[in-house]
């Protein structure tokens, strides 16, 4: 599976706007975004999976350029509840397992 | 509630000993998955199943580590001749069968393993 590279640890305010972004290089064409949340003391929950261009769901929306070689999880006016790490992962269909890196470290500030 | 459940929660034992924990998928799943994660990392796969057929296993998991998935419901995780080194958060996940750009795992809450 390809691997991602992303920031260890970010810092937001209430309210604001957070975009963490994913570098995947070595994406291949079959290969899927997919991010994954995760709480302390929890186990990780899907928030979204893209392929190309634009992606938006309840939660979130994820950005993939034409060249895939990156991808941008953004979550509109973060609250404390969205303090977690966030895991981004590529890979390719059918539920093969999971290859997880460090992830990002969100902590929100009131 | 209908989600992954895993037991127990939190399990302390002593260095030499054998552990055993249990996951019970969400229902429908035919496909179900152990993890291992440590303290600031993220989950390293261990081992998945489809119904009762364990389709692979990752080198992590040693010959001290078995699974099974009797009738392909529920599975087991056991660990024999327990380490320190095998103090973890070990997570269970499961999945329906793979569909086209479908990637979505459901975790169960982790059982915490502390060997002392």
């Amino acid at each position: 599976l390809a691997k991602t590279t992303q920031p260890i640890s970010m810092d937001s305010y209430e309210g604001q706007e957070v975009n963490i972004t994913c570098s995947h290089n070595n994406i291949a064409t079959n290969d899927y975004i997919t991010w994954y949340q995760q709480f302390p003391s929890q186990g990780p929950r899907f928030i979204i999976q893209g392929y190309k261009t634009k992606v938006t769901n309840e939660v979130a929306s994820l950005f993939i350029p034409a060249d895939r070689k990156s991808s941008t999880l953004s979550l509109p006016r973060v609250s404390l509840s969205d303090t977690a790490v966030y895991y981004c992962l590529v890979g390719g269909s059918g539920n093969t397992p999971l290859v997880f890196g460090k992830g990002t470290r969100l902590s929100v500030i009131a | 509630d209908t989600g992954v459940s895993q037991d127990p929660r939190h399990k302390i034992t002593k260095r030499g000993q054998n552990v055993t924990f249990r996951c019970d998928p969400i229902s429908e799943h035919n496909r179900l998955y152990w993890y291992r994660q440590t303290l600031g990392q993220g989950p390293e796969f261990l081992t998945y199943f489809q119904n009762e057929a364990q389709l692979e296993k990752s080198r992590l998991l040693s010959d001290r580590f078995s699974a099974e998935r009797p009738k392909g419901s529920f599975s087991t995780l056991e660990i024999q001749r327990t380490e320190q080194g095998d103090s973890a958060m070990y997570l269970c996940a499961s999945s329906l069968p793979g569909q086209g750009g479908s990637y979505e795992q459901y975790f169960g809450p982790g059982t915490r393993l502390t060997v002392t």
